[in-house]
């Protein structure tokens, strides 16, 4: 089946400090990565993706490398402000398959302090 | 970008009744929604996936007869929780699929609902 693990929580960190999040997948078939973020109290809106082996997805500046190899989508920022804090999922999808379900990781609660 | 609306966002019932969650598709038709339940500080926990113009499917240890979900346009499902009971109390939050090529879910912005 599908599953995704991601680093657990929470992750605190002083404001430009740099962020990782550790991600990796198990999948059938090919899937499609994505992060998710979760703001205090709001729906999940979609980071970033990645649909195919050695793709960086990006965004907001944060980026993500889809490596097959090691079957890993780690996110990565270089300089973290405030409103970075919030909860991070890493998910994946398998087009052409399973109906298109997310699955999700347990989520990574991010702090930036000032 | 494709946004999707829930109503209400906030919804405190009184324990037995039924509340109605609506999920709506603003500039897209969605043919397939999903809809999920979030516990505090968990993960999204699927629900069912709502078809249009069929029944939903769910997922394993869901009640339907608990959890109505009835997607009747291309642009709108509900999911109604019937009898609630405090242990419903949830953060719930849907999702509509793009089929316009790129297959991508887009959330709304989540239900609170608190039973009492």
């Amino acid at each position: 089946g599908n599953s995704v693990t991601q680093m657990e929580g929470p992750v605190t960190l002083s404001e430009e400090a740099f962020l990782t999040i550790n991600c990796t997948y198990t999948a059938t078939g090919y899937p499609s990565l994505f992060w998710y973020v979760q703001y205090p109290g709001e729906g999940l809106q979609l980071l970033l993706k990645a649909t195919k082996a050695d793709d960086k997805g990006s965004n907001k500046g944060f980026e993500a490398t889809y490596r097959k190899e090691t079957t890993s989508f780690h996110l990565e920022k270089g300089s973290v402000q405030v409103s970075d804090s919030a909860v991070y999922f890493c998910a994946l999808s398998v087009p052409g398959s399973n109906d298109y379900k997310l699955s999700f990781g347990a989520g990574t609660t991010v702090t930036v302090r000032a | 970008g494709a946004v999707v609306s829930q109503h209400p966002s906030r919804v405190i019932c009184k324990s037995g009744t039924s509340v109605k969650i609506e999920c709506r598709s603003l500039d897209f038709q969605a043919t397939t929604m999903f809809w999920y339940r979030q516990f505090p500080k968990q993960s999204l926990m699927l629900m069912a996936t709502s078809n249009e113009g069929s029944k939903a499917t769910y997922e394993q240890g869901v009640e339907k007869d608990k959890f109505l979900i009835n997607h009747a346009s291309l642009t709108l499902s509900t999911l109604t929780v019937t009898s609630a009971h405090p242990e419903d109390s949830s953060f719930y939050i849907c999702s509509a699929l793009s089929s316009g090529g790129s297959y991508e879910q887009y959330f709304g912005p989540g239900t609170r609902l608190t039973v009492t």
